[in-house]
């Protein structure tokens, strides 16, 4: 697509359910980010994948978040056991070659 | 750990004032620099970034900054704001080879008085 498409854009879910959400990258584009921004912070990153696999998951901050990629395209991260504390706008980015990446307008993620 | 600083959390200018955010940078080896703007309700776009070559680097919208190496720093500045620039600028950094992820500032408001 023309952009990274990023849904839902908003997620309202109650302490202790999982959720999905899920970055549709611009076509072609190899490598894709996600990360997690709260309020007054600027984004934080989580994981990236080159192709189908993670090529670095060291911002994941613990075992209940999870992502894949299983084309090489489209991703989920997915969150277990949500806490109050995962509240966040979750984002989404894609690059092609390293030189610039394409934000998406994010997942803004409640957790009540 | 790499790690980006942003001077200024929140800055008021009146239009056509002059503009200056600040951004240094924690990382001993080649560096890779980015500017990104968030204007209300809209997802980060690029402004300008560095790979190498000339330090001074134009982008959109009037933006430029400067790469500074002995001061690990890479300023935005702007000659003359525009109300239309008040958004949220972030400064990040690429680490970890040519399709690394970026490691971003805690941002700057920008509040441009009409």
């Amino acid at each position: 697509g023309a952009g990274v498409s990023q849904t839902p854009s908003n997620k309202v879910t109650e302490k202790g359910k999982y959720v999905e959400l899920r970055c549709d990258p611009i076509s072609g584009h190899t490598a894709l980010y996600w990360y997690r921004q709260s309020l007054g912070q600027g984004p934080e990153f989580l994981i990236y994948f080159q192709g189908t696999g993670a090529a670095d998951d060291s911002g994941l901050p613990n075992d209940r978040f999870f992502a894949v990629r299983p084309e090489g395209s489209v991703s989920t991260l997915k969150i277990q056991r949500t806490e109050r504390g995962d509240s966040a706008v979750y984002l989404c980015a894609s690059s092609l070659r390293g030189n610039g990446y394409t934000f998406g307008s994010g997942t803004r993620l409640t957790v009540v | 750990a790499q790690s980006v600083s942003q001077h200024n959390h929140h800055v008021i200018l009146s239009e056509a004032a002059s503009l200056e955010l600040g951004c240094n940078y924690s990382y001993g080896g080649t560096v890779n620099l980015f500017w990104y703007v968030q204007y209300p309700g809209q997802h980060l776009q690029l402004l300008l970034k560095y790979f190498s070559g000339d330090p001074l680097v134009k982008g959109i919208k009037g933006f430029e900054a400067e790469f500074i190496k002995s001061k690990f720093s890479f300023n935005l500045r702007k000659p003359s704001v525009q109300w239309s620039d008040t958004a949220e600028y972030f400064c990040a950094v690429k680490v970890g080879g040519s399709q690394g992820n970026l490691i971003f500032g805690k941002g700057t408001k920008l509040s441009v008085k009409p």
